[in-house]
């Protein structure tokens, strides 16, 4: 079956570096979703791409969507406290979830 | 998370009993799914369902059950057959291919 992957696992950085996490399809996806999941939460929905290089930006977080529409990242600019959680990405069809990214922020 | 309740947040079952953990949804949504969270991992499915009186098995459904009788209702049955049931539990509803909304989740506990 479809088989999404993330890198890194973990991710420890000052606050004020930048962050990326990058997810990779063994298939093409019709489209991708990332979700951030706080400490003792639940994943909430951050964003959807649909198309081959689509390019969205939320303040600080910037997500793409490779051409070959297999892989995604997202890119955090001058972390913050607030930054720390799991990013998951998910193949929309049958949400099936990346193993995510532990993003731990020191202040 | 915007009319996706789950219940009860804390559950504890002795071993060789089975429990229903309970899932409900007022968004009108047609598809819901079932996940499993284990401390420090990601979400792995269990079973979902896209429309009323029919679901799928997901990647580790041995020793759980599911029913869909209403399309607001996907209840999560945890057997005695599910060797390792201490986790937490999450369920979410989506439009198909849409975005999804997750209860708060249930921690379950065998003790």
């Amino acid at each position: 079956g479809q088989q999404v992957m993330q890198i890194p696992q973990y991710q420890h950085v000052q606050e004020g570096e930048d962050f990326t996490t990058y997810c990779n399809s063994s298939t093409t996806l019709s489209n991708i979703q990332w979700y951030k999941q706080r400490p003792g939460g639940h994943p909430v929905f951050l964003i959807q791409l649909v198309k081959s290089g689509e390019v969205k930006k939320q303040k600080r977080l910037t997500f793409q969507f490779g051409e070959a529409k297999k892989n995604s990242s997202l890119h955090i600019t001058a972390t913050q406290t607030t930054d720390v959680g799991t990013y998951f990405c998910s193949s929309a069809r049958q949400l099936t979830f990346g193993s995510g990214t532990q993003l731990t922020v020191l202040p | 998370d915007g009319g996706i309740t789950q219940s009860p947040k804390y559950l504890f079952r002795k071993e060789g009993q089975n429990v229903t953990l309970s899932c409900e949804q007022n968004l009108n949504h047609d598809a819901m799914y079932w996940y499993r969270q284990d401390p420090g991992q990601g979400l792995r499915l269990i079973y979902y369902s896209q429309i009323v009186n029919d679901f799928q098995k997901g990647d580790i459904a041995e020793g759980y059950s599911v029913s869909r009788e209403k399309k607001e209702s996907f209840p999560l049955t945890v057997t005695s057959a599910q060797k390792n049931p201490t986790a937490f539990y999450l369920c979410a509803s989506s439009i198909v291919s849409g975005k999804a909304f997750f209860g708060q989740g249930t921690r379950l506990t065998v003790v």
